[in-house]
Formats: C-alpha cells, structure tokens, sequence
C-alpha cells in the first residue's frame, strides 16, 4: 500500500498562474482532506469532502477548488494564484464521517511557493 | 468549536518519560481527544485518541483527567525520534479537526 500520495513535491509559481494539486489514496476510505500548513503554524483545513461526490468547505476555502473525482482521487486548483497562498499543502484520507477514531492519514505534503 | 491550549515547546532527556500537556476547558460531551505527531517534513501522524478513559497504545499513553478539561500525552522513554511537534485536537462526531500549533518536543541526547 503506497498509502496517500500527492503530486508534485514541489512547485514554484508566479502570480496568477493557475495549478492543481493532485492526492490519491488506496485505503479505500471515505473521506478526503486537504490543509495548508504555513511557517510555524499548525495544519488549516481547506476543504474536504465526507464521501465520493460531496465536497464542503473547510476554516480557509478562499482561493481554491476542489474535485472528488472518484473515491481514490481529490484534487485541489488554485484558478489564480497569490503570494499568500504561499504554503505546504497536505492531502489526507480516512475511513469516514461521525466516528470516534476516523484516525487520518497524511500524504507527504506540496511545498508550493508563489512569486 | 472547542480549542485546545497547549505549551509552546518542551524538551527532555533521551529516554526519560516525557508527558505533554493539553488544555481543552470547552470540550463537550462528545469530543474526543485526539493526539498526533508531525516530524520534521513529513506529515502528520496520528498516534492516540479518548474519550473518557485512559488509553494507552504501543506508542505512548493517553492520562484524561474526570472533568475532561485536560489531558496529557506520556511518552514511556523518550527517544530522539520521539523530536516532533504533538497536536492535541478535539474531534466533534464530523468531519473537521483543528490542529492549533501544538507543542514542539527537543530531545536531548
């Protein structure tokens, strides 16, 4: 199992170019998570989506998208990027909703920079 | 949402226990208390989660006190791979968690 991997490692962009991030997971879970992760901060949830073909928004949605493409894949697309979304970007996956456990599993992270 | 307050930094000695404080004074009655570690470039692992009742796993130990308003993380013997930033986060029955900033663990050889 290779678990939640993301695509690219890194990126560099200039502003208001526009990228996708994407995740898959082969857990077969749920539900599928993405946070931003600035310098000293603790993890901020973007958007996440409970079960194939729901998305919600999370703390801090402004200036994103998301896809659920199917139950494996979410993909997060800034239409025009900013310096402020200067960030490391984490997908997460878990089995699902109203559980106490639901223990989430990170992928590696994207470092994005934007000039 | 319930917030969490934790201290900014700790440091122990190699294998020494080390026990992370976590305040969490608005918690309700179905919160669970959730613990993860995020090392150095990596993302964040989970490592133990309760209730009401003390939990312990092969990674560490999970101390809630009766009133709920705060628990503490026990790590056995402390463990240069044990240097990582500990998340104590309350998790509503749905689907968000907030990690707050945690506290960042030094171990000292």
């Amino acid at each position: 199992n290779a678990g939640v991997t993301q695509t690219p490692k890194f990126q560099v962009l200039k502003t208001g170019q526009s990228m996708t991030l994407q995740c898959a997971q082969d857990m077969n879970h749920n539900s599928m998570y993405w946070y931003r992760q600035d310098p000293g901060m603790g993890l901020r949830l973007i958007y996440y989506s409970a079960s194939e073909g729901t998305t919600d928004k999370g703390e801090v949605p402004n200036g994103y998208n998301v896809s659920r493409l199917n139950k494996r894949e979410f993909s997060l697309r800034l239409e025009s990027a900013a310096p402020s979304q200067t960030s490391v970007y984490f997908c997460a996956s878990a089995k699902g909703p109203g559980q106490g456990l639901n223990e989430q599993f990170f992928g590696p992270g994207t470092r994005l920079t934007v000039l | 949402d319930a917030k969490t307050t934790q201290p900014n930094s700790m440091e122990s000695n190699e294998e020494e226990p080390v026990h992370l404080p976590c305040n969490h004074s608005t918690i309700s009655g179905t919160d669970y208390i959730h613990w993860y570690r995020q090392l150095p470039s990596q993302g964040p692992e989970y490592v133990i989660h309760g209730l009401t009742s003390n939990v312990n796993n092969r990674m560490a130990s999970l101390a809630i006190a009766e009133d709920r308003k705060s628990s503490t993380l026990i790590l056995h013997r402390a463990t240069l791979r044990d240097a990582a930033v500990y998340y104590c986060i309350l998790r509503p029955t749905g689907n968000q968690f907030y990690f707050g900033t945690g506290t960042s663990l030094t171990v000292i050889p």
